[in-house]
């Protein structure tokens, strides 16, 4: 069974930060892109950063570049987020999803349960 | 690329059909999927490549369309749908374009 286990978040307040881990357990894991998606509190679904499997591409949304590292160790199978200089507007539950391949583009076919990261002073 | 979906809120008795819209900017061709997500849990695959339904779900469930229209209808409401559904597309950068959502409600 495919499986996606988020941890480390937690309440920082502006202009810390925080790691994101997620633990992957039940495929192939360097075979595909790992995702992270959030979403803001009564809001919808933002794309945020993606590792590709294979080569390894790094890709990132405008509004984390600079500021967030995606980061994998396909030994451990395990994702991480390093978010560094965290604004309000970060405040949301922060999803790991697997990639249907592995490349960066494609849909998301499993989700983890989400972990909650709330920004505030 | 923008992905909007229609209506914001669907209000449907349970039995009866539900029709969803999701429309792309730009060319999307089939690379569309949808995702339910209801409170508190996270999003589940529905449908991949605009029409194929992912493993385990239900029939009643189908997807139409390409380019940059693109249908959810769900055939017989039960209990278990009302949720918020998300259309994606993924065949233009960058990689996870999500519509605003659409939230079936019970009528």
């Amino acid at each position: 069974e495919v499986q996606l286990v988020e941890s480390g978040g937690g309440l920082a307040p502006p202009g810390e930060s925080l790691r994101l881990s997620c633990a992957a357990s039940g495929f192939t894991f360097s075979n595909y892109a790992i995702s992270w998606v959030r979403q803001a509190p009564g809001k919808g679904l933002e794309w945020v950063s993606t590792f590709s499997g294979g080569e390894g591409n790094i890709n990132y949304a405008d509004s984390v570049k600079g500021r967030f590292s995606i980061f994998r160790d396909n030994s451990k199978n395990m994702l991480y987020l390093q978010m560094n200089s965290l604004r309000v507007e970060d405040t949301a539950v922060y999803y790991c999803a697997k990639g249907d391949t592995v490349t960066t583009l494609g849909y998301f076919d499993c989700w983890g349960q989400g972990i909650l990261v709330t920004v505030s002073s | 690329i923008v992905m909007t979906q229609s209506p914001a809120t669907l209000s449907v008795s349970p039995g009866e059909r539900a029709t969803l819209s999701c429309r792309a900017s730009q060319y999307v061709s089939s690379n569309l999927a949808w995702y339910q997500q209801k409170p508190g849990q996270a999003p589940r695959l529905l449908i991949y490549g605009a029409s194929t339904r992912a493993t385990g779900i239900p029939a009643r469930f189908s997807g139409s369309g390409s380019g940059t229209e693109f249908t959810l209808t769900i055939s017989s409401l039960q209990s278990e749908d009302f949720a918020v559904y998300y259309c994606q597309q993924y065949n233009n950068w960058p990689p996870g374009t999500f519509g605003q959502g659409t939230k079936l409600e019970i009528k």
